[in-house]
């Protein structure tokens, strides 16, 4: 069975920390994508990698880095947390790069709280 | 610049009757259209999806719409059921694109007994 494992569930971090946020893919797939999801706004895409140690910026990179070291883990930095960061992050992951079709398969999320 | 709208944030269906979610998308290049489900606290799950050269697709109780020409898909739920109640995400993507998704900002379906 599909599985993508998101390290945490539930993080508060104070303004000015550093948050990693980190997503492991089982399904040996090349794409990986982190997502953020708001009220009213659904997800917005922060950065997506479709290769080890490749990423590409998404909608809303602003305030956010991501490192894919190896192929089935993909991290979230959050450089330093600001309180307008406080949302829900969906890590997905996403095989058959060579098309756009096929669905991307999520993690359970990380509701993260910055105070 | 909202390329996927989703314009009603909440619907509310009585069980057993049909629920109809709207979607409307404004880039032409869009080419592949997928439904998610998402219940609160968990990822979103794949529903169903259309590709542009259809204008319709079915499973099950669920069935997708795509209206090429008014840039406007449609799910509909028949008949709905309890555990149907849960927020629905319309997303699209285009070769262009490459493998990112577009997502609409959601539509609450309540289904009351």
């Amino acid at each position: 069975d599909v599985k993508v494992t998101q390290s945490s569930r539930y993080l508060v971090k104070r303004t000015g920390e550093k948050v990693f946020l980190e997503c492991v893919q089982d399904m040996d797939h090349e794409n990986m994508f982190w997502y953020r999801q708001d009220p009213g706004l659904g997800l917005r895409l922060i950065y997506f990698s479709y290769d080890v140690k490749m990423k590409e910026k998404g909608d809303i990179p602003e305030g956010y880095s991501v490192s894919r070291e190896k192929k089935e883990r993909f991290s979230l930095i959050l450089e330093s947390a600001s309180t307008n960061q406080t949302s829900m992050y969906l890590c997905a992951s996403k095989g058959d790069r060579a098309a756009n079709t096929g669905e991307l398969f999520f993690g359970e999320g990380s509701r993260l709280t910055v105070l | 610049d909202q390329q996927v709208k989703q314009n009603s944030p909440s619907l509310s269906v009585q069980e057993g009757r049909i629920s109809i979610l709207n979607c409307d998308y404004t880039n032409s290049m869009f080419d592949y259209f997928l439904w998610y489900k998402k219940y609160p606290a968990e990822g979103p799950t794949f529903l169903i999806s259309i590709s542009s050269i259809k204008d319709k697709n079915e499973d099950g109780r669920f069935t997708v719409f795509l209206n090429k020409s008014a840039k406007h898909l449609s799910l509909h739920i028949v008949p709905s059921q309890p555990g149907d109640s849960a927020v629905y995400f319309c997303a699209a993507s285009s070769l262009q694109g490459a493998q990112k998704l577009v997502f609409g900002q959601g539509t609450r379906l309540t289904i009351n007994p």
